[in-house]
């Protein structure tokens, strides 16, 4: 079975530019979250979708950044524009089960703002 | 004052030693605790899930002590792959579920 595989692994951009991740989560995991590590820190809550819907977003830093899961397989993530402060590394994880069950993350997307 | 505290350590130990780890939390409507192992530049991994009552997997062993918001893990026999960072998860119902990870904890296990 497939885990959860997240795209690209590693992106550089410029300041100002837009870049979006994209997370698949194991086939079958109706609840989909997004993380951000920043160097130094610890792993930060971003957002959790059930399936289409979000149910908790509470984590998101600004309006520059943008999830989306529609049709409540895969999601997105997007940065526009892009700041020097959202470098970091983006986790992925889902589950099937959110209150007990296990969550299983991606290898993370590495963003670089320059 | 953070939501989850971890000492970072580093905790250097000889192979075969017994290390524990404490976590703290700050909100008591806090619902499901975890450990979850970090290696160098991986992706997180849950090590194993935190009761009340306290639960066991081989050489680790956790505990719940909800009235002073503290969890622990302790490593038996520590091995030479036990080597990693060990982060304290909190999860709080808000509705969704809120994801609160502890800084880690990073611990060296050597020959």
């Amino acid at each position: 079975e497939a885990g959860v595989t997240q795209f690209p692994s590693h992106s550089v951009i410029e300041k100002g530019q837009t870049v979006t991740l994209r997370c698949d989560p194991i086939s079958g995991h109706d609840n989909l979250y997004w993380y951000r590590r920043v160097m130094g820190k610890e792993i930060k809550f971003l957002l959790h979708f059930v399936k289409e819907s979000k149910q908790d977003e509470s984590g998101m830093p600004n309006n520059r950044f943008l999830a989306e899961r529609t049709g409540g397989t895969y999601s997105t993530l997007k940065v526009q524009p892009a700041e020097l402060e959202d470098s970091g590394v983006y986790f992925c994880a889902s589950s099937q089960d959110r209150n007990t069950g296990e969550l299983f993350f991606g290898e993370g997307s590495r963003l670089t703002v320059l | 004052r953070k939501e989850v505290e971890q000492d970072p350590g580093p905790f250097n130990v000889p192979e075969g030693a017994t290390v524990a780890f404490n976590c703290t939390y700050s909100n008591s409507a806090s619902q499901s605790f975890f450990w979850y192992r970090q290696d160098c530049r991986k992706e997180p991994k849950l090590l194993m899930s935190v009761y009340s009552s306290g639960n066991e997997d081989g050489r680790f062993t956790a505990q719940l002590n909800r009235a002073s918001q503290y969890i622990s893990l302790l490593i038996r026999d520590s091995k030479l792959s036990d080597s990693a960072t060990y982060l304290c998860v909190v999860i709080l119902n808000t509705g969704g579920f809120k994801t609160i990870f502890g800084a880690g904890t990073r611990l060296f296990v050597k020959a």
